[in-house]
């Protein structure tokens, strides 16, 4: 079973651009998770999804951030423009939707985002 | 809200030596419990977790972990390391219900032969 997808791997940008990062969650997990991951600290997350609906996006900031899965698959998360504190590893992770008493997340393996 | 304390950074151990990496949490409500490994340049796995039952988990690659509600810890162990367990390590909870993960800072694990 392929696991979760994320391009690209690594991205060096000036201060003041515009990035995108990309994720292909594992095939029928209907809830997607991207979270930042800061040098030194935890993962923290950003926005989560299910199926192509927003469930919680209470810690991205989104004067500068905005993340989309149009048809509930595959996602973007999309930094305009991007500041020095944006430099981070950027993780997305998907879970199946099952009934029972938790569902576990899967990650991928990161985008790291430098801001020059 | 739930917050994740872990106090060790960085823990060097030789290897074959047992380890312990230290969590804590803070909840006014029940909670999951998760440790996961993060190798270089990787995504995070999850070595085990606690959800209820018996307060002793055991997870992949030998490591345990035990639930102390009294004193809100959830302490990582395993009796001896190899080099390949070098990584950081990162405890985690979530409230009941929900999928929402909080993560502690992460305690790297360095392995000296």
């Amino acid at each position: 079973e392929a696991g979760v997808a994320q391009s690209p791997r690594y991205k060096i940008i000036e201060k003041r651009q515009s990035v995108a990062f990309w994720c292909n969650p594992i095939s029928g997990h209907a809830t997607l998770y991207w979270y930042q991951q800061i040098l030194g600290q935890g993962p923290k997350l950003l926005i989560q999804f299910q199926n192509n609906g927003v469930v919680d996006d209470s810690q991205l900031p989104k004067d500068r951030f905005s993340a989309e899965r149009l048809k509930g698959v595959d996602s973007t998360l999309k930094i305009q423009p991007a500041k020095l504190e944006d430099s981070a590893v950027y993780l997305c992770a998907s879970s199946p939707l099952v009934w029972a008493d938790y569902n576990e997340q899967f990650f991928g393996p990161g985008t790291r985002l430098t801001v020059l | 809200a739930q917050s994740v304390t872990q106090l060790d950074s960085q823990v060097p151990v030789f290897e074959e030596a047992p380890v312990e990496l230290r969590c804590n949490y803070s909840s006014s409500v029940s909670v999951y419990l998760f440790w996961y490994v993060q190798y270089p340049n990787q995504g995070l796995q999850l070595l085990l977790k606690y959800l209820s039952g018996s307060t002793l988990v055991k997870g992949i690659n030998g490591f345990e972990a035990e639930f102390n509600k009294s004193q809100t810890s959830f302490h990582l162990r395993k009796p001896s390391v190899h080099i390949s367990d070098t990584a950081e390590y990162f405890c985690a909870v979530t409230m009941l219900n929900t999928d929402k993960l909080i993560f502690g800072t992460g305690t790297r694990l360095q392995v000296f032969p």
